[in-house]
């Protein structure tokens, strides 16, 4: 099956400045990778997506760059905000099939 | 967005029970549902793939007698653990792919916690 690493686990920046969380996976055929942020006892809520047809996307301040050749994709939040503060999880699955298969977070900490 | 619920948010119960937990689809209809479990500051990790009018699929190392999977509906989805053991305490969370907009949606999961 498909294995997602993720890194770092935890990660500290000040309001203001941009956070970056990568992740690697193994299956070449995985074409579908969405980002989910869960905040603590809550449920994992979709905050941006990426196929494998597209290199990257934004929306916000909040974008997803992938590498199919390296298979690694990456999330990058600008001008962070307290708010922002969550675990963050990237996944990895084939679209048409939807398992989906779970990096193991980070833990994003914005300190005000 | 879609809405996906689960019930119930949280059930303690004696080792040797069972437990069953129920995932639905509020607004849409969900061919296929999957359930997730998750450690105390771990990820999730899938456990099967529910399958509407057949049977579910496992992943490797998740027993199936164990967890019992019906999708008895295109909006019900149940897991239930059998005998159930300390060990088997955990958060589920379950999650439905929405035809319409193919996007997946958690449910807010059930802490089980076994005495």
């Amino acid at each position: 099956g498909e294995n997602v690493e993720q890194h770092p686990s935890t990660l500290s920046v000040q309001e203001g400045d941009s956070a970056v969380i990568k992740c690697t996976y193994s299956d070449s055929a995985s074409n579908y990778f969405p980002w989910y942020k869960q905040e603590l006892g809550k449920r994992p809520q979709l905050i941006i997506d990426i196929r494998s047809n597209v290199g990257e996307k934004k929306d916000q301040r909040i974008a997803v760059t992938l590498n199919k050749t390296a298979k690694h994709f990456s999330l990058h939040i600008t001008e962070t905000q307290p708010e922002d503060s969550a675990v963050y999880f990237c996944a990895a699955s084939l679209y048409n099939f939807n398992k989906f298969y779970f990096g193991s977070g980070t833990k994003l900490n914005v300190k005000p | 967005g879609a809405v996906v619920s689960q019930h119930p948010s949280w059930v303690i119960c004696k080792s040797g029970t069972s437990v069953k937990i129920e995932c639905r689809s509020l607004d849409f209809q969900a061919t296929t549902m999957f359930w997730y479990r998750q450690f105390p500051k771990q990820s999730l990790m899938l456990m099967a793939t529910s399958n509407e009018g057949s049977k579910a699929t496992y992943e490797q190392g998740v027993e199936k007698d164990k967890f019992l999977i019906n999708h008895a509906s295109l909006t019900l989805s149940t897991l239930t653990v059998t005998s159930a053991h300390p060990e088997d305490s955990s958060f589920y969370i379950c999650s439905a792919r929405d035809p319409g907009t193919d996007t997946q949606y958690f449910g807010p999961g059930t802490r089980l916690t076994v005495l």
